[in-house]
């Protein structure tokens, strides 16, 4: 049963690009979030997609845009880069009910 | 806004010793609050806690949840060099959003 899974593991960019990470939610799960966890803190919610819309939003700005397709996989697409997007960008899964995240290994993203 | 405040935000111990990491919040419709492992990358799920004064267990850790006080504690017994991470609480709100804590930075020494 395969868990989380997110791509690419590590990427580098440069300000003003634009980057798009990926994400397949474990098997079952049909609501995708995405988290951005700078170092030394906890992680800071993005969005959630559910039924491929985003059904909430944290505090981040428009740049910061997803989708989810009918399999239920998910990207993140960041916009106009700035030097404060690098992070672990972690994608989290989860099922019906009151049922506990699963994350994936995260995406490293630096931006130079 | 709901908040997550855990403490202490580091500790080192050695091992063998216990340790308790405690997370306390303010939150509109508290739903559940969750702990979890993050040693490298992926956080790990430990323990889902929503009625007040049952203790989880796994092994050597155990959690219990104080809803009128609004905290919680996680404890380790006998602590070995693996148990070293990044311990996130985190607090799930009947609008079905995840709010995290700043997770408390573990170091356990041979």
């Amino acid at each position: 049963d395969a868990g989380v899974t997110q791509s690419p593991t590590h990427l580098i960019k440069t300000r003003g690009q634009q980057v798009t990470l990926r994400c397949s939610p474990k098997s079952g799960h049909d609501t995708v979030s995405w988290y951005q966890q700078a170092l030394g803190q906890g992680p800071q919610f993005i969005f959630q997609y559910y039924e491929e819309e985003e059904r909430q939003r944290g505090n981040f700005p428009d740049r910061f845009s997803g989708h989810q397709f009918p399999n239920y996989s998910s990207e993140l697409n960041v916009n106009a880069l700035l030097l404060g997007d690098s992070a672990l960008y972690l994608c989290a899964s989860r099922g019906t009910g009151e049922s506990p995240l699963h994350f994936g290994n995260g995406t490293r993203l630096t931006v130079t | 806004e709901d908040k997550v405040v855990q403490s202490p935000l580091s500790l080192v111990v050695h091992e063998g010793d216990t340790v308790t990491l405690n997370c306390s919040y303010e939150v509109t419709n508290f739903r559940s609050l969750l702990w979890y492992k993050q040693e490298k990358k992926a956080p790990t799920f430990l323990f889902m806690l929503t009625s007040s004064g049952i203790e989880k267990k796994s092994g050597r850790l155990s959690s219990i949840l104080d809803k009128k006080e609004l905290f919680s504690i996680l404890n380790i017994t006998a602590t070995q060099t693996g148990d070293s991470a990044i311990y996130l609480c985190a607090i799930l709100n009947y609008g079905q959003n995840f709010v995290f804590g700043p997770g408390t930075r573990l170091s356990v020494l041979p």
